[in-house]
């Protein structure tokens, strides 16, 4: 089965700085990759998907990259603010996309400060 | 944008008590809906996923007696939690893909806390 790390110890930044988030997978390579936001007590909040034949997405102030050989996609998010605080995760779906079968990973916890 | 509801939002009852959990989709119709449960500090964990007109597609280790999925519309989907125990306690939510999009984001509902006493 899929297995899925993000880094576990919340991640704090300055407001204005860029964060990287990090998720990493082993096993096959996803046909999809997609990063989530989770505020507590909430539902996941869909924010981008990334194909396994596209390198870089962008949307506004984030942007995903995914690298098959490293097994590895990488989430920023530019120009960061208080309100960008959150718990952001990844979620894979398997090749041929398992009838949208995500597994997800535990979360990276974001917290922005003034 | 596409937005899937989920009632209640929190429940709080006795142990043994049957708890339903109602997941509908408001302006999309959703053949496929998938039910998880994510405990605290932890990922969400897909349980089952629930098919408009048959019967749902349970995960491994997930009981289906104990956890009754029914997916009778195209917009509902309802999940029994069936003489619920202390251990049953966690976040419950649902997500739903519209109906022709494959290998589309899923859109998820706010969840459902439960608490057993």
């Amino acid at each position: 089965s899929q297995k899925i790390e993000q880094n576990s110890e919340a991640l704090n930044i300055q407001e204005g700085k860029t964060a990287t988030l990090t998720c990493n997978y082993t096993n096959y390579s996803p046909a999809y990759l997609q990063w989530y936001r989770q505020d507590p007590g909430r539902g996941p909040v869909f924010l981008l998907l990334i194909r396994e034949n596209e390198k870089e997405k962008r949307k506004e102030r984030l942007k995903v990259t995914f690298d098959t050989t490293l097994k590895q996609s990488l989430f920023h998010i530019t120009a960061s603010q208080p309100a960008d605080s959150a718990t952001y995760l990844c979620a894979l779906a398997p090749p041929g996309g398992g009838g949208n079968k995500l597994t997800f990973g535990t979360g990276t916890q974001l917290k922005v400060e003034l | 944008g596409a937005v899937v509801s989920q009632h209640p939002s929190w429940v709080i009852c006795k142990s043994g008590t049957s708890v339903k959990i109602e997941c509908r989709s408001l302006d999309f119709q959703a053949t496929t809906m998938f039910w998880y449960r994510q405990f605290p500090k932890q990922s969400l964990m897909l349980m089952a996923t629930s098919n408009e007109g048959s019967k749902a597609t349970y995960e491994q280790g997930v009981e289906k007696d104990k956890f009754l999925i029914n997916h009778a519309s195209l917009t509902l989907s309802t999940l029994t939690v069936t003489s619920a125990h202390p251990e049953d306690s966690s976040f419950y939510i649902c997500s739903a893909r519209e109906t022709g999009t494959s290998n589309q984001p899923q859109h998820f509902g706010d969840g459902t806390r439960l608490s057993i006493l």
